[in-house]
């Protein structure tokens, strides 16, 4: 059962752009909500992440729009520029100590 | 933020051969997680492992495959044993962190091959 769905797996935006990235949770116990960046050879880094108390976060560029009711949330990155050219995991958690489930996954490649 | 190093970052292993894997943390930790990334997919928890306790391991993953041990609250080892082409990932090691201990870190990875 996939408790985390992601789309679309893959991703083409021009330099200036704006980048979306969609995910959808089946679990109401999840209270966190993070999205990950990984750079290929690296681990996932932790980008930005929202709490289901408020619609929405943003920083700088990246911002999370969330929606409690559909269980759904997204990433919004403006101004795409080629260094953002990355995987792009959304996650969901519950508790304190944070076991992370994984959205598949959004490769993104932004061109000049 | 944590700091987290993994041993070795890859390795090529012979089927049928086991290969064990470090993580060392600058910060002592009460759980560790270990993950599993396969070519092109997500991140698939393989177990939570408790400084003093048996790992507690996800559905599909068992201990005689991928036993671990945490002999400390800054360490952690993930064993992949009889190893076949399908073990074949990124291996990644992570804790929590961060001001309210809800940030996960990862480590950068050990990415092995079995031929």
């Amino acid at each position: 059962q996939q408790q985390v769905k992601q789309s679309p797996q893959s991703l083409i935006v021009q330099k200036g752009g704006i980048s979306i990235i969609n995910c959808a949770y089946e679990n109401t116990a999840f209270d966190y909500f993070p999205w990950y960046q990984q750079f290929p050879g690296k681990g996932p880094a932790l980008l930005i992440a929202i709490r289901p108390d408020v619609s929405e976060k943003k920083e700088g560029r990246f911002t999370i729009s969330f929606n409690k009711s559909a269980k759904q949330f997204s990433l919004h990155i403006m101004d795409s520029q080629p260094g953002d050219s990355a995987t792009y995991f959304c996650a969901a958690a519950s508790g304190g100590y944070q076991k992370v489930t994984f959205g598949i996954g959004t490769k993104l490649q932004v061109i000049p | 933020s944590a700091v987290i190093s993994q041993k070795p970052s890859r390795d090529i292993c012979q089927r049928g051969t086991s290969l064990t894997i470090q993580c060392q943390v600058d910060s002592q930790v009460t759980m560790m997680f270990w993950y599993r990334q396969q070519p092109g997919q997500s991140l698939t928890l393989i177990a939570t492992a408790n400084q003093g306790s048996e790992a507690t391991y996800e559905s599909g993953f068992v201990i005689d495959k991928f036993p671990i041990s945490r002999p400390n609250l800054t360490f952690s080892t993930l064993t992949v044993s009889n190893m076949s082409p399908e073990d074949s990932s990124i291996y990644l090691c992570s804790v929590a962190g961060g001001p309210f201990n809800t940030e996960a870190f990862f480590g950068q990875g050990t990415r092995l091959t079995v031929v």
